[in-house]
């Protein structure tokens, strides 16, 4: 049960995109499209972004999308806006009904 | 919309127990799988325990394993989380999860804390 590696902060000018990685192994990213990605501001509690690799629920920007190739996952986040500088979590299920969720990053905004 | 209204946190003492529930609302409390996940301050997240829909299933991390118990009761609408042998390593707010493969809605979490 160790944790998903994301990279500690990544950064981005408003209107680039930013991608944050999420790597893990054959037993939970690369073995399931069970991976989801969490936007937490301090304080605050998080929220899902992304589902099931690249779902979006209602209510979340376009802006945001996901892909996964082999043991790593991704989140994309195009066109960034002030309100996107937040922590980013990733998750993937890892059988046996377990979650593990990523290390996290801190996204700022230049 | 899901609504996760955590409580029961406090300062418990090392080697002390503390239970922490979760009223939930807004969907079919019984359709859904769910989980606790705790965040030490300053840290990242860390599942900590799941269950499954009917509570047939329950599911630890290695860390709390043997010394927590995740319980539901689907009548009540209500999730539960009981703390044995807490460590000063289990401090943290615990938040209240819904879904099984992976985390639908949360909670605002309820704090505990583990000190002499």
């Amino acid at each position: 049960q160790s944790a998903l590696t994301q990279p500690p902060s990544a950064s981005g000018s408003p209107g680039q995109s930013v991608t944050i990685s999420c790597t893990g192994t054959s037993s939970d990213v690369g073995g399931y499209n069970y991976v989801s990605w969490y936007q937490q501001y301090p304080g605050k509690a998080p929220k899902v972004m992304i589902y099931e690799v690249s779902k979006r629920p209602s209510g979340v920007p376009d802006r945001f999308s996901g892909s996964k190739s082999g043991n790593t996952a991704s989140l994309t986040v195009s066109g960034l806006q002030a309100e996107d500088e937040a922590d980013y979590y990733c998750s993937s299920y890892a059988g046996s009904n377990n979650l593990v969720f990523g290390t996290g990053t801190r996204v700022t905004v230049l | 919309e899901a609504q996760l209204l955590e409580s029961g946190g406090g300062l418990v003492q090392p080697g002390g127990s503390l239970r922490v529930s979760c009223a939930a609302s807004g969907f079919t409390f019984s359709s859904y799988g769910m989980n606790w996940v705790r965040q030490a301050q300053g840290k990242g997240l860390e599942w900590v325990s799941g269950i499954s829909s009917s509570g047939a299933g329950t599911y630890y991390a290695d860390s709390v394993k043997g010394r927590f118990t995740i319980s539901r009761d689907n009548s009540n609408n209500t999730l539960y989380l009981q703390m044995n042998s807490l460590r000063a390593e289990d401090t943290a707010l615990y938040y209240c999860a819904k879904g099984q493969t992976s985390v639908k809605s949360w909670g605002q979490g309820t704090l505990v804390t583990v000190s002499s």
